[in-house]
């Protein structure tokens, strides 16, 4: 059964910091996805990563996709409010059948 | 085309009645997929159809779902004789085919309570 496992669950701070959320599995994955979902609304994608090893920025964000292709890591530079949300990862390979597997997020709170 | 649309938003209901949800994709996404969602946990997948062909549908999916893609558009997910457990957050999504597969649109979801 593949899993994909993130850490840390839950994670609130400050306005300003940096932080860093993973997502861990024993399993290969042809690609990765990083989602954020807030209250009430469904997962929005952010990113996608195909290549081991590669890294991708959006703004502040800062995605990694491990060189084995078994995790992934995403860093927030001065985290601002407008980060608080749920972010998920999300991976497929030929073992799923190409489907998504999906992580149980990470809960980032941003306190201003 | 104004993203993927779920209707209702929110539904409370009591336990042993029937429910259903829609799901309207974008216009031209093939594949749609359901999802459940419980409070603290990632999407589960349901099932997922491309055009009207339902091809794939989760082993944890009770006897008592049921989804329809009838004309290759719009979606229902019908829960039959529904029980408390079945309280979740119920997600559509849909995608390209091809390589686009995994690049799902959200819906804001269709949140149900049971009684």
């Amino acid at each position: 059964t593949q899993l994909l496992e993130q850490s840390p669950q839950f994670l609130s701070i400050q306005e300003g910091e940096n932080l860093t959320v993973y997502c861990n599995s024993s399993s290969v994955f042809s690609s990765l996805q990083w989602y954020r979902q807030e209250p009430g609304e469904g997962p929005v994608l952010l990113v996608t990563v195909v290549t081991g090893g590669e890294v991708k920025k959006l703004k502040r964000l800062t995605f990694q996709f491990g060189d084995a292709r078994k995790d992934s890591s995403l860093h927030i530079t001065a985290a601002q409010p407008g980060d608080t949300g749920l972010y998920l990862c999300a991976g497929a390979s030929r073992d799923s059948n190409y489907q998504l597997i999906w992580g149980a997020g990470t809960k980032l709170i941003i306190k201003p | 085309d104004t993203g993927v649309s779920q209707d209702p938003r929110h539904k409370i209901t009591k336990r042993g009645q029937n429910v259903t949800f829609r799901c309207d994709p974008i216009s031209e996404h093939n594949r749609l997929y359901w999802y459940r969602q419980t409070l603290g946990q990632g999407p589960e997948f349901l099932t997922y159809f491309q055009n009207e062909a339902q091809l794939e549908k989760s082993r944890l999916l009770s006897d008592r779902f049921s989804a329809e893609r009838p004309k290759g558009s719009f979606s229902t997910l019908e829960i039959q004789r529904t029980e408390q457990g079945d309280s979740a957050m119920y997600l559509c999504a849909s995608s390209l085919g091809g390589s686009g597969a995994n690049v799902l649109t959200f819906g804001a979801g269709s949140r149900l309570t049971v009684l």
